[in-house]
């Protein structure tokens, strides 16, 4: 049974700790997607991936966060400095691409900075 | 701009009477409509969709969703609930010649079914 898999499932760090998030997509798919869902915002994208480069990453506080594909099996995703308003659930989703196909999330990184 | 709208924070429901979660959507020429369902401490899980053909889909569990054109809407509905319906449901879409990244959720309706 092919899932999109996260790690860590839970995150505690302190301000100005970095935090790296990873994810394995689902085998053959070739879209990746990063979400943050928080209870004031709801569920926020904030970047996707195509064949390992980044189509949109407009949804990212550009001078903390960084999304990266390394190879087609690691999706990351890290924050440096990490700030208390970071808090949230973070997922990860793949797809095979096209706008008629569901996508696959992953279990998710509960992030708590404290 | 391209939205999804669930007016209802929360629906409540008792245990084997029917359900409706509503949706409606605004996105350019012709629509692809998702609905997900997130149980908690879980990631969302796909339900079903709307392409084309038929407007009344069917998905898993039981569930099924209704597009409307005139209404731009696409209600999820199932005939009787279960405890076990109880999650946060995530209407979605996105159109025709857009890609995943195009996909648009909205705020998500919290199902609570009592027994």
């Amino acid at each position: 049974d092919a899932r999109v898999t996260q790690t860590p499932r839970h995150k505690v760090t302190e301000m100005g700790q970095e935090v790296t998030m990873r994810c394995q997509p689902i085998l053959g798919h070739n879209t990746v997607f990063w979400y943050r869902q928080t209870m004031m915002q709801g569920l926020e994208l904030l970047a996707y991936f195509r064949n390992r480069a980044p189509l949109d990453d407009s949804g990212m506080p550009k001078d903390r966060f960084s999304a990266e594909m390394p190879d087609a099996t690691l999706a990351t995703l890290k924050i440096q400095p990490s700030e208390p308003r970071d808090s949230a659930v973070y997922f990860c989703a793949s797809g095979p691409g096209q706008a008629v196909d569901e996508q696959f999330f992953g279990p998710g990184t509960r992030l708590t900075v404290l | 701009a391209q939205s999804v709208a669930q007016p209802e924070d929360q629906v409540n429901v008792a245990e084997g009477n029917p359900l409706t979660v509503k949706c409606t959507y605004s996105v350019s020429g012709n629509p692809y409509l998702f609905w997900y369902v997130q149980y908690p401490n879980r990631g969302l899980q796909f339900l079903l969709k709307y392409i084309t053909g038929d407007n009344l889909v069917k998905g898993s569990y039981g569930f099924e969703a209704e597009f409307n054109k005139s209404q731009t809407s696409f209600h999820l509905k199932k005939p009787s609930a279960l405890v076990s319906d109880s999650a946060l449901y995530f209407c979605a879409a996105t159109n025709y010649g857009g890609s995943q990244g195009n996909l648009i959720f909205g705020k998500g309706t919290k199902l609570s079914v009592k027994p």
